[in-house]
């Protein structure tokens, strides 16, 4: 596999429930974001690691929680969500140097939350 | 801290036209510059990116965007669509200093190229 891949591409939970998004990079790189794309609205950093640690958290609410246990691998835990989650998660990765780095993002997951 | 505006959400456009989809920014510092496409059910990808030297930079696939300082503005043309560019297509911005690897990017807007 090449690029960033992102399991499941879709995914209906209740707001009882918890699951885990996965995100994968093969390009080498060392820095991981996590981004939520909603409907007519600007796409929204989540979480930023680099070296995998978490260098940002957007304001993001407790029941979103990332883990990046290394370089090539971060996932997105989800519990107790609301309706108003329900959006497009995109994962991108790049190489941290300091500079404007080129993101490459996966293909995201479809989130619906009931 | 740094905005980015897609003024038009829209654009419909025949196949061969040519088409103009608008970006201006927001930042008190300078910034880097990218226009990234969405194809339907994927994830973003890069198109072309201003980082400095000539104003005008172009993409493999006949897109181009010439960044302007004194209107703030990065906007993307292609003289002739093809049916295959039918996407959404986002502006974004980095800051020189400061703004590490966080890009801020516009709402989008949506290119339906129609026969």
């Amino acid at each position: 596999e090449t690029g960033v891949t992102q399991t499941p591409r879709h995914l209906v939970m209740g707001m009882t429930n918890k699951k885990s998004l996965k995100c994968e990079q093969h390009l080498g790189h060392n820095a991981m974001y996590w981004y939520k794309q909603s409907a007519k609205k600007p796409l929204e950093l989540m979480f930023v690691y680099n070296f995998k640690e978490q260098t940002e958290n957007n304001s993001v609410p407790s029941r979103f929680s990332p883990e990046c246990p290394n370089s090539s691998h971060l996932f997105l835990h989800l519990h107790t969500l609301q309706p108003e989650d329900s959006a497009l998660y995109l994962c991108a990765s790049s190489i941290s140097g300091g500079g404007p780095d080129t993101q490459y993002f996966g293909p995201g997951t479809r989130l619906t939350v009931l | 801290a740094q905005s980015v505006t897609q003024l038009d959400s829209q654009v419909p456009v025949f196949e061969e036209a040519p088409v103009e989809l608008r970006c201006n920014y927001s930042s008190s510092v300078s910034v880097y510059l990218f226009w990234y496409v969405q194809y339907p059910n994927q994830g973003l990808q890069l198109l072309l990116k201003y980082l400095s030297g000539s104003t005008l930079v172009e993409s493999i696939n006949g897109f181009e965007a010439e960044f302007n300082k004194s209107q703030t503005s990065f906007h993307l043309r292609k003289p002739s669509v093809h049916i295959s560019d039918t996407a959404e297509y986002f502006c974004a911005v980095i800051p020189l200093t400061g703004g590490g690897n966080k890009l801020t990017f516009g709402t989008g807007t949506q290119l339906k190229v129609e026969l």
